[in-house]
Order: C-alpha cells, then sequence, then structure tokens
C-alpha cells in the first residue's frame, strides 16, 4: 500500500504569512490527491482535488500544485479562518490513504 | 443541498457488534460510491471503507477487512458499517462521505461516536 507522509507536522504562523504544506507518497499517485481543512470538533472539508483544482466555494488563496511523488499545499496569506489542521489523501489501485496531518496554529 | 447524517454510534463491549448509519439526501444517491472514515481521538484521519454507488464492489482497510461490512439501501438513501468483533482499537468517530469519481470525498456527514470499551 502507499504511504503518505507530512511536512512539517505543525506549523506556528501569523496571519498574513504565506505557508506551504508538503505531502509525499511512498510511490507515485498521478494526479490522484486531494486536500482537506479539518477544525477541532468538525467534520473535514474538501479543499482540493486533482493537485490543483480548487473545489467550488474555496477561497482563491487555497492553491496546490506537485506530482508524481512529492505535492504542496500554499495558503498564499493566511487567515484567522485557515487555524486547523490539513490532510492530504491520495487514491491509487483501490487504495486510498490519508497522510498524518499539519497542524496549523497561530504565532 | 447535499446532507450526510451519521448515527448508531455508542459504547460496546470488546468482541460485540454495532452497525452505523449515515442518512443522505440533496443528491442522486445510487449514482455514487460512499466512504466511511474514521478518527480515534486526537489522531488523524483513516479510511475505512468504500462501496460503488450500485454496491457491485467494496474494499477495506487492512486493518477492517474480515471484520466490518460496509453496504447500501438505495431504495431508503442510506449507507451502513456493520462491525462486528470490535476491539478497543476501533474507538474512533466514524465519517460517512461522498465520493467523486471514487476517489476524493466532497461532501462529510457530522460523524457518530464509537467507543469499545469494557
Amino acid at each position: 500500500d502507499i504511504q503518505m507522509t507530512q511536512s512539517p507536522s505543525t506549523l506556528s504562523a501569523s496571519v498574513g504569512d504565506r505557508v506551504t504544506i508538503t505531502c509525499r507518497a511512498s510511490q507515485s499517485i498521478s494526479s490522484w490527491l486531494a486536500w482537506y481543512q479539518q477544525k477541532p470538533g468538525k467534520a473535514p472539508k474538501l479543499l482540493i482535488y486533482d493537485v490543483s483544482s480548487l473545489e467550488s466555494g474555496v477561497p482563491s488563496r487555497f492553491s496546490g500544485s506537485g506530482s508524481g511523488t512529492e505535492f504542496t499545499l500554499t495558503i498564499s496569506s493566511l487567515q484567522p479562518d485557515d487555524f486547523a489542521t490539513y490532510y492530504c489523501q491520495q487514491y491509487n489501485s483501490y487504495s486510498w490513504t490519508f497522510g498524518p496531518g499539519t497542524k496549523v496554529e497561530i504565532k | 443541498q447535499v446532507q450526510l447524517v451519521d448515527s448508531g454510534g455508542g459504547v460496546v463491549q470488546p468482541g460485540r457488534s454495532l452497525r452505523l448509519s449515515c442518512a443522505a439526501s440533496g443528491f442522486i444517491f445510487n449514482t455514487y460510491g460512499m466512504h466511511w472514515v474514521r478518527q480515534a481521538p486526537g489522531k488523524g484521519l483513516e479510511w475505512v471503507a468504500i462501496i460503488w454507488y450500485d454496491g457491485s464492489k467494496e474494499y477495506y482497510a487492512d486493518s477492517v477487512k474480515g471484520r466490518f461490512t460496509i453496504s447500501r439501501d438505495n431504495s431508503k438513501n442510506t449507507l451502513y458499517l456493520q462491525m462486528n468483533s470490535l476491539r478497543a482499537e476501533d474507538t474512533a468517530v466514524y465519517y460517512c462521505a461522498k465520493g467523486e469519481y471514487n476517489y476524493y470525498l466532497d461532501y462529510w456527514g457530522q460523524g457518530t461516536l464509537v467507543t469499545v470499551s469494557s
């Protein structure tokens, strides 16, 4: 099965900062990569799918990029509502896997 | 609007069974694959299972294979997760989620907590 890693595990940042989270797969997953945001006590919310496609209603400050085994989620200017935990998720050959998560905290 | 309502969680003893339900509305249920995802207390997300839109295929995480069964009743717009031989490590919030192209999860239920404890 494909394993996913994320870095960093925790990130401290200020409002207005540019933030980048990295997700790595143990083997190539083509473009089957999505990103989710989760706030405490709430269900995850889809942000990005197909590596870089923004889900409807998601602010344009979120963007995704990458290919093969390395992918990034970027928040161009961190807003108060963005403090949360972010997960990447891959699909390959009838296997679905989430990364361990990156918590974005207030600096 | 799409709505998924999870139910059926509770406290259960190790080795016992529990069935979760997910009532769907706001979309054509019988045209989408559906997932279950769980989250142990203070931990990350773990994908559990998927069922094809017509119930013809199911896939499971290794951690639940042989113990859990995903099913659906398209006439009732409802997804199920039958959990047998429950273990302490199955303690988690369980979310149902609508699949898009059977790959990413675009809508989620609110989750239902399952606690396995004697």
